[in-house]
């Protein structure tokens, strides 16, 4: 595709509940992102996937965060059991995995929890 | 942990004012990177400093990496409604490779 695409652009769910983000990076990107972003605030480092290196997954707050990507094609963010202190954008990036490339992102997930 | 402390978190001004917003760490970068976002959008590069020292304008907009490479500042000269917009600093480790942000600076420039 043209860019980032990020599905869905809202969600709202119930508290524990479990939701499913995705993301479909820039065709040929060898590196993806995710982050997240509260309301008013800036963007906290999540997971990052490269090729097929194993994960980075050292920003996932906890045990209910997990993140899949198969190959260099669409990844997944799982949260199980939602909390309302889960309320925020996230963030999907992609890029060709060079050093000091910049990062093009998706417009967002919002994500609601009641 | 590598950190990034940007400063102010909010800076309303008049437009054809000047402005200066900061990026601080104690670690060293690989790189430092400037993304603007606009409400409901991704962060959109702005520009890549890499080497310490070095400076870049992109039109009114003046970039500086610090000798160091530790930190860095964005100053806007004569700033104009157009130039509304969270201000993120970005950090790539030494490695280059994963990025992590600042909370950023909100800017209103008011007509």
């Amino acid at each position: 595709g043209a860019g980032v695409s990020q599905s869905p652009s809202n969600k709202v769910t119930e508290k524990g509940k479990d939701v499913e983000l995705r993301c479909d990076p820039i065709s040929g990107h060898t590196a993806l992102y995710w982050y997240r972003q509260r309301l008013g605030q800036g963007l906290e480092f999540l997971i990052y996937f490269q090729g097929n290196s194993a994960p980075d997954k050292s920003g996932l707050p906890s045990d209910r965060f997990s993140a899949e990507r198969t190959g260099e094609s669409v990844s997944t963010l799982t949260i199980q059991r939602t909390q309302q202190e889960d309320s925020a954008v996230y963030l999907c990036a992609s890029n060709w995995g060079q050093r000091n490339e910049k990062l093009f992102f998706g417009s967002g997930t919002q994500l609601s929890v009641l | 942990t590598q950190l990034l402390e940007q400063s102010p978190q909010f800076l309303s001004i008049q437009e054809g004012e000047n402005l200066t917003v900061y990026c601080n760490s104690s670690s060293v970068f690989s790189s430092l990177q400037w993304y603007r976002q606009e409400p409901g959008e991704g962060p959109v590069l702005l520009v890549t400093v890499v080497t310490g020292g070095e400076v870049k304008k992109l039109k009114r907009l003046t970039f500086q990496f610090g000798d160091a490479r530790k930190d860095s500042s964005l100053h806007i000269t004569a700033a104009q409604p157009g130039d509304t917009g969270l201000y993120l600093c970005a950090g790539a480790n030494t490695g280059g490779f994963k990025t992590i942000f600042g909370a950023g600076t909100r800017l209103f420039v008011k007509a």
